[in-house]
């Protein structure tokens, strides 16, 4: 299995709006939709932020919204605000045969300039 | 809404083996599959194995030979086990439980070192 492919880093300026991209194969993200994104503040566990590739938890900001295109599953974050600042995880299910697992994607820090 | 739990030894002396349990609640262990994940300080996070309640397991192929994942449905938890263990298996450790609506624990800190 390999990791799912995030760009290392992605700015923005406040109030505007950033996407993270998510690529994996049609062994992953192509075939399923148990893609799940996950915000993560230092020293914290990691936030749940979409489910199933653009659901929502209770709680988490309509600002947040999931997409998924092909292989390629995407994060939108508008309005940016400085408390999103941090990291960004993707994660989703895979299988190739019968082996089945799940793979994350290497994250991404978003700076808000 | 369901809690998950780590428990387990915060440091651990290199070559020995890491073991871990994670305490589900509010709902019962049955018909889901169960999870372990790491992340080393400062890098990104990397499953581990999972473990269905009737027992199957799969593991990473990058930790395959050193895992082992288990499951008390009395207790409503699932432990890990990792052998040989070396300065590389030093992380925080979650237990989740990926799928639909996922759900992790908080996390534990293991260190390895002598």
């Amino acid at each position: 299995q390999s990791a799912l492919t995030q760009p290392a880093s992605v700015s923005g300026s406040p109030g505007q709006s950033i996407t993270i991209s998510c690529t994996g194969t049609s062994s992953d993200v192509g075939s399923y939709n148990l893609v799940s994104w996950y915000q993560q503040h230092p020293g914290k566990a990691p936030k749940l932020i979409i489910y199933e590739v653009s659901e929502r938890p209770s709680g988490v900001s309509t600002r947040f919204s999931g997409s998924k295109s092909g292989n390629t599953a995407s994060l939108t974050i508008s309005g940016l605000q400085a408390e999103d600042e941090t990291d960004y995880y993707c994660c989703s299910y895979a299988r190739s045969g019968t082996f089945a697992s799940w793979v994350f994607g290497g994250g991404t820090k978003l700076t808000v300039l | 809404q369901v809690q998950l739990q780590e428990s387990g030894p915060g440091l651990v002396k290199p070559s020995e083996t890491l073991s871990l349990t994670c305490t589900v609640s509010g709902g019962f262990i049955s018909n889901y599959y169960w999870s372990w994940i790491r992340q080393p300080p400062g890098k990104g996070l990397e499953w581990i194995g999972y473990i269905y309640y009737s027992g199957s397991t799969n593991s990473n192929p990058s930790l395959k030979s050193r895992v082992t994942i288990s499951v008390d449905t009395s207790k409503n938890q699932f432990s890990l086990r990792l052998r040989s263990l070396t300065a590389a298996d030093t992380a925080v450790y979650y237990c989740a439980r990926l799928g639909n609506y996922p759900y992790w624990g908080q996390g534990t800190l293991v260190t390895v070192s002598s």
